[in-house]
């Protein structure tokens, strides 16, 4: 598709389980982010990768949350030992080139953690 | 104090209202600024890019950045009611890995 694919669109689990979630980027794209957004909130940013490599993973709350960008185009973020806290819209946006800033938003995964 | 600060509405209009939408921010180093449009359960999208301060307007948007004050503005006019959405201010600057965002405010325009 044309746009940035996020899969699943929701996903309720339990605490303590481990969830992934998917972003395929809009092709070409070599700057990949991720944000998380809960409600009445504005995205806040978590990880950034600029090609295969996480550039700035600064906003990961904790160590329970990794990503990953192995071939440089599909991203999945894993979260281990999910906890009610986590439970929020986990968006994902591409970019042809970090230098413009401007951002394409998927439609965002939404986590309820039980 | 927030980088970003945005009020959270909600705010409500009539049909045809001009909406005037604001954010104001503390880090003199952002550059760019910009204005993103969320509809319910969907994601942001792009609406309005400014760089640097000036006007910019595109159909029924005008962006505003006023950099001396550190205040950025979106006004819409002939508001209807497919306009309502969340609005969320958005901006960044060269060393910043990406952007920081507002809390958003919610429009309402009614018929």
């Amino acid at each position: 598709g044309a746009g940035v694919s996020q899969t699943p669109s929701n996903k309720v689990t339990e605490k303590g389980k481990y969830v992934e979630l998917r972003c395929d980027p809009i092709s070409g794209h070599t700057a990949l982010y991720w944000y998380r957004q809960s409600l009445g909130q504005g995205p806040e940013f978590l990880i950034y990768f600029q090609g295969t490599g996480a550039a700035d993973d600064s906003g990961l709350p904790n160590d329970r949350f990794f990503a990953v960008r192995p071939e440089g185009s599909v991203s999945t973020l894993k979260i281990q030992r999910t906890e009610r806290g986590d439970s929020a819209v986990y968006l994902c946006a591409s970019s042809p080139t970090r230098d413009t800033g401007e951002l394409f938003f998927g439609e965002g995964s939404r986590l309820t953690v039980l | 104090q927030k980088e970003v600060e945005q009020d959270p509405g909600p705010l409500s209009v009539p049909e045809g209202a001009i909406v005037s939408l604001n954010c104001t921010y503390s880090n003199s180093a952002f550059q760019y600024f910009m204005w993103y449009r969320q509809y319910s359960r969907k994601g942001p999208e792009l609406l309005m890019y400014t760089y640097s301060s000036g006007n910019k307007e595109d159909g029924r948007f005008t962006a505003q950045v006023d950099k001396s004050s550190k205040y950025i503005s979106l006004f819409i006019r002939d508001s209807q009611p497919s306009d309502s959405a969340t609005y969320l201010c958005a901006m960044g600057g060269q060393g910043y890995s990406t952007l920081t965002f507002g809390k958003g405010t919610m429009l309402l325009v009614s018929p």
